[in-house]
């Protein structure tokens, strides 16, 4: 697509629930990135994938949060049993790695805010 | 660790004053360093980005110079406009990885 797409934009949940988190990155995008952001903070990395694979999720929190991408395109962020404390704006990126090991900028996508009430 | 800081908000100029955003940062090794903006109800957006030592990014009127020897990045605009008006973040990524690490982000508040 033209943007990175992230669904819902808004997710009010109940704590103790489940709840899932969609990225549509950029068509052709092989690296994707999940950042958490909380109120009056700047994004904190929660995990990147290249293709298919986790090749970093030094950031996820705990146990309680997963993420897939199963077909090296949708990402899933999934979290288990969700704590008052994970509202806040779930951000996704994509990036079109060209081969250094240094990002070339990301493509965010406007963000889904988790509300656990 | 790796971090940055950034100095606090919110920032408020009138229209066509002088812009700068002090950012300074820590890390291991020779990081890129990034200027990041969001616009209000909009997704963060890269503005500007220096990958080594005393290079200049610049992007729609906006500089920052990479300086080594300070560990800073500041932003800086000559003449800032009301459509201005957004959050700043600056941020760093160290070679060898891929994750940019932000710091809290500043406030701008243009008035004409």
């Amino acid at each position: 697509g033209a943007g990175v797409s992230q669904t819902p934009s808004n997710k009010v949940t109940e704590k103790g629930k489940y709840v899932e988190l969609r990225c549509d990155p950029i068509s052709g995008h092989t690296a994707l990135y999940w950042y958490r952001q909380s109120l009056g903070q700047g994004p904190e990395f929660l995990i990147y994938f290249q293709g298919t694979g986790a090749a970093d999720d030094s950031g996820l929190p705990n146990d309680r949060f997963f993420a897939v991408r199963p077909e090296g395109s949708v990402s899933t962020l999934k979290i288990q049993r969700t704590e008052r404390g994970d509202s806040a704006v779930y951000l996704c990126a994509s990036s079109l790695r060209d081969g250094r090991r240094v990002p070339y900028g990301y493509t965010f996508g406007s963000g889904t805010r988790l509300t656990v009430v | 660790g790796d971090s940055v800081t950034q100095m606090e908000g919110p920032v408020t100029l009138s229209e066509e004053a002088f812009l700068t955003i002090n950012c300074t940062y820590t890390a291991t090794g020779y990081p890129s360093l990034f200027w990041y903006v969001q616009y209000p109800g909009e997704g963060l957006q890269l503005l500007l980005k220096a990958t080594k030592a005393d290079d200049k990014g610049s992007n729609k009127g906006f500089e920052a110079t990479y300086r080594k020897e300070t560990t800073s990045f500041h932003l800086e605009k000559g003449s800032v406009q009301v459509s201005d008006s957004a959050v700043y973040f600056c941020a760093l990524s160290t070679k060898g990885t891929d994750k940019l690490i932000f710091g809290t982000g500043t406030r701008l508040q243009v008035f004409p």
